[in-house]
């Protein structure tokens, strides 16, 4: 099994729906983050999270909402999913920052 | 804030060519740098990382980086391309207090290798 894995890989969803995508880790790493990818603008942080307890938002958390629910998952949420939030979305855990695992990403096309 | 530029949205190299992919970085403490390499439809793979131990840095698949901070550049280079090369390569730097947001990174270079 791979140690970040996120579910779905791939999703199609209407403008207005809501969707979750799910991240769950085997690292034992204490730090989570989402980060989305664009054609030529490289990955950019949604959120990040530190524990449990300790959510912060990122460079673009406007339209996203998370959910630490363990040590090891992280759920990011779209509320209404508008053609904008159309990207690749990738979740990352971290050990204090010497090392950063990746997840396969989930190609997400809001439509 | 920290703040990454790579030089060079595409670049295009001839097999067995050297290639240099460039990187500077804005950060107000001593960083910690990567390079990260994305083939397509896949995720992203560690290169290579700094974290203030050696300036040069030796990756995989014969990849390496010099840390200059005197000219806030982590460079990536490798002697001879081989077609399997042909990725996007991003460049990111982190807060080496924790790393506690994350790792800021470049917008890419993709990397083109010419038969």
């Amino acid at each position: 099994d791979a140690d970040v894995t996120q579910t779905p890989r791939n999703r199609i969803t209407k403008t207005g729906k809501r969707i979750m995508l799910e991240c769950s880790q085997t690292k034992g790493h204490d730090r989570m983050y989402w980060y989305r990818q664009d054609p030529g603008l490289g990955l950019r942080l949604i959120y990040y999270s530190f524990d449990v307890k300790d959510i912060n938002k990122g460079e673009i958390s406007d339209g996203y909402s998370v959910s630490r629910q363990a040590q090891a998952k992280f759920s990011l949420s779209l509320e209404s999913a508008i053609p904008n939030q159309t990207a690749l979305y990738f979740c990352a855990t971290s050990e204090r920052g010497l090392g950063y695992t990746f997840g396969s990403g989930t190609r997400l096309t809001v439509v | 804030a920290q703040s990454v530029t790579q030089l060079g949205s595409h670049v295009s190299v001839s097999e067995g060519a050297l290639v240099l992919l460039r990187c500077n970085y804005s950060s107000s403490v001593p960083p910690y740098l990567f390079w990260y390499v994305q083939y397509p439809n896949q995720g992203l793979q560690l290169l290579l990382k700094y974290t203030s131990a050696a300036t040069l840095v030796k990756g995989i698949n014969g990849f390496e980086a010099e840390f200059k901070k005197s000219e806030t550049s982590f460079h990536l280079t490798k002697p001879s391309a081989h077609m399997s090369d042909a990725a996007e390569y991003f460049c990111a730097v982190s807060d080496p207090g924790g790393g506690a947001d994350g790792l800021t990174f470049g917008k890419g270079t993709h990397l083109i290798i010419q038969p």
